[in-house]
């Protein structure tokens, strides 16, 4: 998994409870991107981070804030969960000087009930 | 119209078979390809990345990309048990940080012995 854990793996909560999923990596990779995957839509892009405190939003980032006060944490907050974010979410890296390939985590599978 | 489009299956093959697995995507300024893999319950696992058009091989693996049709192909030799998995296509238009690689809603692939 690219040196890259995602806790926690599992969770359950209820709608309108705040939740942070954090990833973490140990290779100083300087790109992380936050995506959720659904069926029937597959991998969507939430946010991505292109360094300390360099965050930007991707396709489906409605709902979703991140941060990034570390090189290796990247955290993704879901301020007030809806059951529409049920879903698995996974963390990927960018290798520097690549052709944009991207490396995934073991990915956290998240239900709002 | 999707911008990549891939058919979900199921593709059931006997062990040994030549597997092909398609994607066709609409955005013509695509030009980085990546294949992936994902076990149940698993973080996709990058098999292959090409640029531009062309073929690549990586052991039983065979990626092409044909840009006049925009079409893109993995092939699978010798196909083996260990290879049932969802393969997932990706894509991207420039090699940049974010940009948000573009995925397939994945072929989901099973190998009998």
């Amino acid at each position: 998994d690219a040196g890259i854990t995602q806790s926690p793996r599992h969770k359950v909560t209820e709608t309108g409870t705040p939740v942070t999923l954090r990833c973490h990596q140990t290779e100083n990779h300087r790109y992380m991107y936050w995506y959720r995957q659904d069926p029937g839509h597959g991998l969507r892009l939430i946010h991505y981070s292109y360094g300390v405190k360099d965050t930007d939003k991707g396709e489906v980032s409605d709902g979703y804030s991140v941060s990034r006060s570390k090189t290796e944490d990247f955290l993704l907050t879901l301020e007030s969960a809806t059951s529409s974010q049920t879903s698995v979410y996974f963390c990927a890296i960018r290798l520097a000087n690549s052709y944009n390939e991207q490396f995934f985590g073991p990915g956290t599978r998240l239900t709002v009930l | 119209q999707k911008e990549v489009e891939q058919d979900p299956g199921p593709l059931s093959v006997p062990e040994g078979a030549i597997v092909s697995l398609n994607c066709t995507y609409s955005n013509s300024a695509f030009q980085y390809f990546m294949w992936y893999r994902q076990y149940s319950r698993k973080g996709p696992e990058l098999l292959m990345y090409t640029y531009s058009s062309g073929n690549k091989e990586d052991g039983r693996f065979t990626a092409q990309v044909d840009k006049s049709s925009k079409y893109i192909s993995l092939f699978i030799r010798d196909s083996q048990p260990s290879d049932s998995a969802t393969y997932l296509c990706a894509m991207s238009a420039v090699n940049q940080a974010g940009t948000a690689l573009i995925f397939g809603k994945g072929t989901t692939l099973s190998v009998s012995s």
